[in-house]
């Protein structure tokens, strides 16, 4: 059974910060991981989406990385805002012989201070 | 723009009313899902369908069905809405399974449900 953990569960950075979350799974079997961004009360964006043949994904101020074999991806913010405060989730997609499921971790809550 | 839509975003229910959630697609996406999200807690998929064909969780309750009449829409029914279904419900679309599924799933904003 895939498992996703997320860590740390809550930070809280200044303004203008680089900082990372970590994702982590336990079943290397996937097919593609992705990041999303959920505010308070709201649904989820996707953020970044990496392949399993891919290492890292960007967009912007965001960085995703994915190492498959150690089963760890992270996100990286370059300079932080305090609009970059919200929930951040990974979740994986197995590979799987029916359906398609994303299995996801509990979040990181981030924010940003002015 | 392509998106997915979640109607209400509010709905607020009696204890064992039943109350349907919408949700349409304009992607044309094959696959719909319906996940249930609780406070500070990860998304839950309850099931989805592949066109016609309905996938259920294994430990999705049987309080809960879902319909696809067409392509774009899909409806989450709760027969007998208890305090413990209260959450908020998300709504997803993807091009297909496995393989097909490599752009990832978009998700509605969501709707947030209130048992009373």
């Amino acid at each position: 059974k895939q498992e996703v953990t997320q860590i740390p569960a809550a930070l809280s950075v200044p303004e203008g910060e680089n900082l990372v979350l970590n994702c982590s799974f336990t079943d290397s079997a996937i097919y593609n991981l992705q990041w999303f961004r959920q505010d308070p009360g709201k649904g989820l964006t996707s953020l970044l989406l990496i392949q399993s043949s891919q290492r890292e994904q960007t967009s912007g101020r965001l960085n995703a990385s994915l190492d498959k074999s150690s089963g760890r991806s992270t996100l990286y913010i370059a300079a932080s805002q305090p609009g970059d405060s919200a929930t951040y989730l990974c979740a994986v997609r197995r590979r799987e012989t029916s359906g398609s499921r994303l299995t996801f971790g509990e979040g990181t809550q981030l924010t940003v201070n002015p | 723009d392509a998106m997915v839509i979640q109607n209400p975003r509010y709905q607020v229910t009696q204890f064992g009313k039943p109350v349907t959630l919408s949700c349409s697609q304009t992607l044309n996406h094959n696959v719909m899902y319906w996940y249930q999200q609780k406070s500070s807690q990860a998304p839950k998929l309850l099931f989805h369908y592949y066109d016609k064909d309905f996938n259920n969780e294994a430990d999705t309750p049987d309080n809960f069905q879902s319909r696809r009449p067409n392509t774009s829409f899909c409806f989450l029914d709760i027969r007998s809405p208890g305090l413990g279904d209260a959450a908020m419900y998300l709504c997803a679309t993807s091009r297909g399974t496995g393989r097909l599924a490599g752009d990832g799933q978009y998700f509605g904003p969501g709707t947030r449900l209130t048992v009373t």
